[in-house]
């Protein structure tokens, strides 16, 4: 059964440092994997994903995204962050073959300071 | 393009009131779904859809209905609301095929239940 662990529930930067969110995953296959973003009282948005065709994954607004497949982990980073980034951040494992139920974080709470 | 609306935005409900939050997409997807997101806990699955008349249970369907009569709509029904169900609600749709497909998501309805 697959499931993801957002080692994070909450992360405070300082505007224009970098920004590391933590994603570890367990699948018994090669999993898709996702990042969504949540700004308060909106849907989820789709920052980026990884589907095996490279390991290093760029996204929107500067994230980028590395798989580890030896590390079962793939976390969010971005160089400097803005105010703009603060939100909700989720990683999301899709499901296995056959079934639609995708597998969903607990979320990490980036805080951006000034 | 409207993508995924979901109504009504706000809801308070009377313990074991019922109601329907409504989902529409103009995408053509086949698959529809339906998460509840409670804090510290993510976005859980509760019904979803690959194609009109066709549902299935996801991680916690119980007090919740759904029915699929056709591509663009997928509306989600309390029968008897309870406090438990005071949660936010979103409605999420795709492509079928590869899992690796993006999500789509309703903005979401803000559901009381006193």
């Amino acid at each position: 059964a697959q499931s993801v662990t957002q080692l994070d529930s909450h992360v405070s930067v300082s505007e224009g440092t970098p920004v590391l969110l933590r994603c570890n995953y367990s699948s018994s296959y090669s999993p898709s994997l996702f990042w969504y973003v949540q700004h308060p009282n909106k849907g989820l948005q789709l920052l980026l994903k990884y589907t095996s065709a490279a390991t290093l994954v760029k996204g929107i607004n500067g994230f980028e995204a590395e798989f580890k497949k030896s590390e079962t982990s793939f976390h969010l980073t971005k160089p400097s962050a803005h105010m703009s980034d603060a939100a909700e951040y989720f990683c999301v494992v899709s499901p296995t073959s056959g079934t639609y139920k995708y597998i969903f974080g607990t979320g990490t709470r980036l805080k951006v300071l000034a | 393009n409207a993508g995924v609306t979901q109504t009504p935005k706000f809801q308070v409900l009377k313990t074991g009131q019922s109601m329907t939050l409504q989902c529409a997409q103009d995408m053509n997807h086949e698959y529809m779904s339906w998460y509840r997101q409670d804090p510290g806990m993510g976005l859980r699955l509760i019904h979803y859809s690959v194609g009109a008349g066709i549902t299935d249970q996801g991680e916690v369907p119980n007090g919740y209905n759904v029915s699929r009569s056709t591509t663009e709509d997928f509306p989600l029904r309390l029968l008897s609301a309870a406090p438990s169900q005071t949660s936010v609600y979103f409605c999420a749709s795709k492509r079928a095929g590869t899992t690796n497909e993006k999500l789509f998501f309703g903005s979401g309805t803000q559901l009381s239940v006193l």
